[in-house]
């Protein structure tokens, strides 16, 4: 069955480290995969997209990458700070077509002043 | 752009009862989408409308939910004879292919809790 896995545990960093969180993916062919910021009680804030072509993305602190062939992405935020503290979700789309996303459980990441 | 708007922000009802939710999109968008999200898990799909049309449906979607959006605008989502089990995080999220990207832009969600 298909299954995306996220870091299993909570991710607590010093401030002005680089945090680094995973998503992995089985039995997925992804034309793209998204990663998303959700504050408690909020929704889902859209951060970065990266396509199936595409090794590496860059936005400002942030940098995804994309591995189809270790069927892997990894999120970094660079110069982390305090107000970086959230969860972080991947979510793959398999169509392209964004109808629908598949999302993971979520890493929540404490960036510690 | 006023975001994507979802009413009422918290919703407590008795098992059994029927509740309804309404989302309202960004203006321009013209697919909206309904998810659910319990705590600790991420968003689970749950039904796609382009425009006034419902094109998608989660297999895990139960007979007790329905979903409009009857002009293409805002969309309501109903629960008939609510159970425990669908105590979750409601989300809304619209978004536009024109923009020339699939990112989804998602409201604050009705927290619904069944007694």
């Amino acid at each position: 069955s298909q299954k995306i896995e996220q870091n299993s545990e909570a991710l607590n960093i010093q401030e002005g480290k680089t945090a680094t969180l995973t998503c992995n993916y089985t039995n997925y062919s992804p034309a793209y995969l998204q990663w998303y910021r959700q504050d408690p009680g909020r929704g889902p804030v859209f951060l970065l997209l990266i396509r199936e072509n595409e090794k590496e993305k860059r936005k400002e602190r942030l940098k995804v990458t994309f591995d189809t062939t270790l069927k892997q992405s990894l999120f970094h935020i660079t110069a982390s700070q305090p107000a970086d503290s959230a969860t972080y979700l991947c979510a793959l789309d398999r169509t392209g077509s964004a109808r629908q996303l598949t999302f993971g459980s979520g890493t929540q990441l404490t960036v510690l002043p | 752009d006023t975001g994507v708007s979802q009413d009422p922000r918290h919703k407590i009802t008795k098992r059994g009862q029927n509740v309804t939710f309404r989302c309202d999109p960004i203006s321009e968008h013209n697919r909206l989408y309904w998810y659910r999200q319990t705590l600790g898990q991420g968003p689970e799909f749950l039904t796609y409308f382009q425009n006034e049309a419902q094109l998608e449906k989660s297999r895990l979607l139960s007979d007790r939910f329905s979903a409009e959006r009857p002009k293409g605008s805002f969309s309501t989502l109903e629960i008939q004879r609510t159970e425990q089990g669908d105590s979750a995080m409601y989300l809304c999220a619209s978004s536009s292919l024109t923009s020339g990207t699939e990112k989804l832009f998602f409201g604050s969600g009705t927290q619904l809790s069944v007694l």
